[in-house]
């Protein structure tokens, strides 16, 4: 059974761009959360995705967004980068029965550092 | 709000025991996850408490007392390969809606030989 997969595992962009960040979730998960890992703040919850709907949100600025597609494989986006977004970013697929996630596991993440 | 403390770092030798707390306040509570995070690796499962009391699996125990909003980790003989980050979370929300798991900012621990 495959595991969670996010590409890519690094990034380096420069600040002002945008970046793209994927999540394939394990195959029967439909629930893809995304969190943000810094060496000062720990794990912080970005917002979750089920059913291609956003469930819950963290509080992040409006430039950290997300959507998920048919095939519950999610993607991130980050626009107009600021150095303090670099971190380790990562996303935990999960299933879902009657409001509460199950079988929760992390992908490997995406190193991305701004310059 | 929610709020998750654990120490920041604990140092301990190989073969002895260490016991890694965690406190919590949160609205909400349907649980408390321990997760083990190796540098530069995904953190992965290691114990969930739902109930008051201790969960021993292996080497790794895990209690929890709801009423305290405590809970705590222990490892046993330790290893030089339990050097890691250990992350309590606490599954916050309400049923039915909003189910959010909410992680503390982790433990390092390091194994001294």
């Amino acid at each position: 059974k495959a595991g969670v997969t996010q590409t890519p595992r690094y990034l380096i962009k420069t600040r002002g761009q945008q970046v793209t960040l994927s999540c394939s979730p394990i195959s029967g998960h439909r629930s893809v959360s995304w969190y943000q890992q810094t060496p000062g703040q720990g794990l912080q919850f970005l917002f979750e995705y089920f059913s291609e709907t956003q469930r819950n949100k963290g509080n992040f600025p409006g430039r950290f967004s997300g959507r998920q597609f048919s095939n519950s494989r999610s993607e991130m986006n980050v626009s107009t980068l600021e150095l303090g977004d670099s971190a380790l970013y990562l996303c935990a697929s999960s299933y879902r029965v009657s409001g509460f996630n199950y079988g929760y596991t992390f992908g490997s993440g995406t190193r991305l550092t701004v310059v | 709000g929610q709020n998750i403390d654990q120490p920041t770092e604990m140092t301990a030798t190989e073969g002895a025991i260490v016991q890694i707390n965690c406190t919590y306040q949160t609205s909400g509570f349907n649980g408390l996850f321990w997760y083990q995070q190796h540098a530069g690796e995904a953190p992965t499962f290691l114990s969930y408490n739902v109930l008051d009391g201790l969960e021993e699996k292996g080497r790794f125990s895990s209690f929890l007392s709801r009423s305290k909003g405590y809970s705590y980790l222990l490892l046993k003989e330790l290893q030089m390969k339990d050097s890691a980050s250990y992350l309590c979370a606490v599954r916050a929300g309400h049923l039915n809606r909003d189910d959010k798991i909410i992680f503390g900012k982790g433990t390092r621990l390091h194994i001294l030989p």
